[in-house]
């Protein structure tokens, strides 16, 4: 595996409550991805950086915030957590944005209840 | 919206048989497209990344085809082991995914190989 690591793999929640999920990787790499998965979806985009301190939205990014403090790190912040939220998330990396190889996490997956 | 749809939504084959896995996409402006396996509780791992002009493309047991022309690209899986049953999926780079992000996921395929 890519040197790639989120942090919890498992959580269980409780609605309202703040949950922040971590990435981690060692390979240096520009870009780093949080996408979630759900049953009868692609993985879907929830937000993107392309450097510290420089990130941008995705398809589904209500109800998250990310920060980039430093080139091996990528937090996501559910700021109150949903139901709906209820997922498994994915962070991938890559060294450019099209024409590289994107390597995935393990995932974290992710209970409110 | 970009669209990546893959067929079928799942598949069950027996072990040593092959099988030939579809996808079709509507993505603009194309960059390549991308097989990968994934594991149940694990992530996409890549198995081939082909651009335009490549129209086949092999890893080990498997082989993957484009066809620019028609928007479809399909993976073969030779001689199919236990070790292949995951999730195959199809995911189309482009230039500009705007929202989406330059990655389109198909929904994947399930493959199960029973012995």
């Amino acid at each position: 595996d890519a040197g790639i690591t989120q942090s919890p793999r498992h959580k269980v929640t409780e609605t309202g409550t703040p949950v922040t999920l971590r990435c981690h990787q060692t390979e240096n790499h520009r870009y780093m991805y949080w996408y979630r998965q759900d049953p009868g979806h692609g993985l879907r985009l929830i937000h993107y950086s392309y450097g510290v301190k420089d990130t941008d939205k995705g398809e589904v990014s209500d109800g998250y915030s990310v920060s980039r403090s430093k080139t091996e790190d990528f937090l996501l912040t559910l700021e109150s957590a949903t139901s709906s939220q209820t997922s498994v998330y994915f962070c991938a990396i890559s060294e450019g944005q099209v024409n590289t190889e994107a390597f995935f996490g393990q995932g974290t997956r992710l209970t409110v209840v | 919206k970009n669209q990546v749809e893959q067929s079928p939504q799942s598949l069950i084959i027996l072990e040593g048989k092959n099988c030939t896995l579809q996808c079709n996409y509507t993505v603009s402006p194309f960059s390549n497209l991308r097989w990968y396996k994934q594991d149940t509780g694990r992530g996409p791992v890549s198995l081939t990344i082909m651009t335009f002009s490549e129209n086949t493309k092999s890893n080990g047991r498997y082989t993957a085809t484009l066809d620019a022309d028609t928007k479809q690209s399909s993976l073969h899986i030779t001689a199919s082991q236990l070790s292949d049953s995951a999730s195959y999926i199809c995911v189309v780079s482009s230039d500009y995914g705007g929202s989406q992000g330059n990655l389109i996921f198909g929904k994947g395929t399930k493959l199960s190989v029973k012995p």
